[in-house]
């Protein structure tokens, strides 16, 4: 079965310093990867996903992911981090069985950025 | 374009009542995903219908719990009776295709007290 595993409860970082988010995957073949951010009472949001190519890859609100397929890792990071920035991230890896996909997720990493 | 819609926002209910959570789509997505979060841990995968056919329901915890999707649009998620340990938000979301890109509501928080 595939999974993710996101190792820090929570990760604290000045306002304008760069933020990291780690993600650890565990699949069999190749892996689709995401990353979603979940605000104070709102849904989860995509952010962005890996699938196949580069292995930088950049979502939305100047987010951007680095799959490394040696240290099964799929970290999320920012250059610059903002104090809206704070809020819940999942880590997710796609999952297939029989005809049907799902998204398994890991358990969440808070990120708390302090002005 | 409406997004994806959850009633209630929350409930609150004694052990061995029955609750009633209902989820609207994004219109035109076949695939139905519902997910449960219980304090503090990981996303659970509860089941993914496709249309009004469960695809998946590997994830549902046992026979207290009863999902529907009428007609493939909206779908509701029963707890009957309803236990201590099914508290937690209940997502739901939606996709057109499987590209992993899923579009969640903001989720129902179950209180069972």
């Amino acid at each position: 079965a595939q999974s993710v595993a996101q190792p820090e409860d929570q990760v604290n970082v000045a306002e304008g310093n760069p933020l990291t988010v780690k993600c650890t995957y565990s699949v069999s073949g190749n892996p689709y990867l995401f990353w979603y951010v979940q605000y104070p009472n709102r849904g989860l949001q995509f952010l962005l996903k890996y699938i196949t190519g580069d292995n930088l890859v950049k979502g939305s609100y100047g987010f951007e992911a680095e799959f490394n397929k040696s240290q099964t890792s799929f970290h999320l990071k920012k250059p610059s981090a903002l104090v809206s920035d704070s809020a819940l991230y999942f880590c997710a890896v796609r999952e297939r069985k029989d005809s049907s996909y799902k998204l398994i997720f890991g358990s969440g990493t808070r990120l708390l950025v302090r002005p | 374009e409406a997004g994806v819609t959850q009633f209630p926002s929350h409930s609150v209910i004694e052990k061995g009542q029955t609750v009633t959570l209902r989820c609207d789509p994004i219109s035109g997505h076949d695939n139905l995903y519902w997910y449960r979060r219980v304090m503090g841990k990981e996303i659970k995968f509860l089941l993914h219908f496709v249309k009004e056919s469960k695809q998946d329901e590997s994830g549902m915890p046992n026979n207290r719990f009863l999902a529907e999707r009428t007609g493939g649009t909206y779908s509701t998620l029963k707890v009957q009776p309803a236990e201590l340990e099914d508290s937690g938000v209940y997502f739901c979301a939606s996709s057109q295709a499987y590209t992993g890109e899923l579009f969640f509501g903001e989720g129902s928080r179950l209180t069972v007290l």
